[in-house]
């Protein structure tokens, strides 16, 4: 079964520093890997996916991610913390079987960025 | 991306009765799934909305609680019935496209008294 790990519940960083938000994931074979976030009181909006193209895939809002498979890890960076980037981040993992699986949620990791 | 909607936003039901939660979503999405978002928690996939035949559940969810309808491509319905306190979370349909990408919609707040 697959799972996912999310290193911290709360990570707090200064506005202009540097992001990095840990994923460490489990599954049989190699994933499709997703980063998600949550606004307060909003919807999921998808940051960027892992679909075994290039392992260092970029998102929207200045965010990207690099696949380690001999880590397992699947970590969110971003170069300069935003105010606005404060928000509930989610890692999600998709094992391929037959491309027909949901994603399978890590707790979430909620950034607070300190002026 | 694709374009997700449900509707209702928000209930606030008694216990003992049932919802139903639409999700509409537009022509890119080949699948459609639900899932539920406990207060304050991360989100469990419930099921897999098959088109025209029976959802595929997780481990812990039944449809005799869960009943799930995907009478097309765009549509799927979840039912919440016999409801009871624990059920007050957020209800998310989530619609994927053919390149894996994977949105959801705006969700659906209940709250069970």
């Amino acid at each position: 079964a697959q799972s996912v790990t999310q290193l911290g519940s709360h990570v707090s960083v200064s506005e202009g520093a540097l992001v990095l938000l840990r994923c460490n994931y489990s599954s049989s074979v190699p994933p499709y890997l997703f980063w998600y976030v949550q606004y307060p009181n909003q919807g999921l909006q998808l940051l960027l996916k892992y679909t075994s193209a290039a392992t260092l895939v970029k998102g929207i809002n200045g965010f990207e991610a690099e696949f380690k498979k001999s880590e397992t890890s699947f970590h969110l960076t971003k170069p300069s913390a935003h105010m606005s980037d404060a928000a509930e981040y989610f890692c999600a993992v998709s094992d391929r079987r037959g491309g027909a699986d949901g994603l399978t949620f890590g707790k979430g990791t909620h950034l607070i960025i300190q002026p | 991306s694709a374009v997700i909607s449900q509707k209702p936003s928000r209930d606030i039901c008694q216990r003992g009765t049932s919802l139903t939660i639409q999700c509409q979503v537009d022509s890119q999405v080949t699948m459609m799934f639900w899932y539920r978002q406990q207060p304050g928690q991360s989100l469990t996939l419930i099921a897999t909305a098959n088109q025209g035949s029976e959802a595929t559940y997780e481990s812990g969810f039944v449809i005799d609680k869960f009943p799930i309808s995907r009478p097309n491509l765009t549509f799927s319905t979840l039912t919440v019935s016999n409801m009871s306190p624990e059920d007050s979370s957020i209800y998310l349909c989530s619609g994927r496209t053919v390149t894996y990408e994977q949105y959801f919609g705006p969700g659906t707040r209940l709250t069970v008294t």
